[in-house]
């Protein structure tokens, strides 16, 4: 199928590493990018190519991925890391692009 | 700066139609990929459209095939949307954002994400 699952929502105690995860069929073939979007603002992209970090985001951002799991993972969370995260990735039939439903961050 | 900017938006009935454009600057407008992207009052993003960098392919999501058209004009460095025969399930806002530069297939458009993103325009059909 051409779905992306992730759960709905995430806590992490400051300055603690956070792993979330995003679930799919597609993931077996194609790699991940993820996304950050804060409340009332446009997506950032974070991570693209499974593992790769765009110029400028943070070294404590990192991607991995197993099976058909991929993974966004934060390390030392802070306030301003809490935001909607996003995993994407290139749907079954032809070109299309899929998101997943969104993980919303909380840092306590 | 690079920098996009969408405009167009606003209160349709069903069945109407409307045009978004995306007005882009500080980059060489005609060797990237763009896209758009939709997300519905407190939903999660959806991808809607994308177009090549020479405008040569199109593709669409399968709710908006039919109705809604992508287009780039170089020489204005705008990206639209023409938007038909619209639903209340298209009410959103609508993000273009920047996809990969030209040397990439767009097969491959996935990998690379959207590394630039406006602010969004929001359609409401109602």
């Amino acid at each position: 199928s051409s779905e992306l699952t992730q759960d709905p929502a995430v806590s992490v105690a400051l300055g603690q590493t956070v792993r979330i995860t995003c679930q799919g069929d597609s993931l077996r073939n194609y790699f991940a990018t993820w996304y950050q979007q804060k409340p009332g603002q446009a997506p950032v992209l974070v991570i693209y190519g499974e593992t790769n970090r765009p110029s400028g985001i943070s070294d404590r951002f990192s991607g991995s991925s197993s099976g058909n799991t991929a993974s966004l993972t934060i390390t030392g969370a802070q306030a301003g890391d809490e935001a909607d995260y996003y995993c994407s990735c290139r749907g079954s039939s032809g070109h299309h692009l899929i998101f997943g439903g969104g993980t919303r961050l909380t840092v306590l | 700066q690079v920098q996009l900017v969408e405009s167009g938006g606003g209160v349709v009935q069903p069945g109407g139609s409307l045009r978004l454009s995306c007005a882009a600057s500080g980059f060489t407008f005609n060797s990237y990929a763009m896209h758009w992207v939709r997300q519905a009052p407190g939903k999660g993003l959806e991808w809607v459209s994308s177009i090549s960098y020479d405008g040569s392919e199109e593709f669409y999501a399968d709710s908006v095939k039919g109705r809604l058209t992508i287009s780039r004009d170089t020489s204005t460095n705008t990206l639209s949307l023409q938007m038909n025969s619209l639903r209340p399930e298209d009410t959103a806002l609508y993000f273009c954002a920047r996809g990969p530069a030209s040397t990439i297939n767009p097969p491959q458009y996935y990998y690379y994400g959207m590394d630039v993103w406006g602010q969004g325009t929001t359609v409401a059909v109602s």
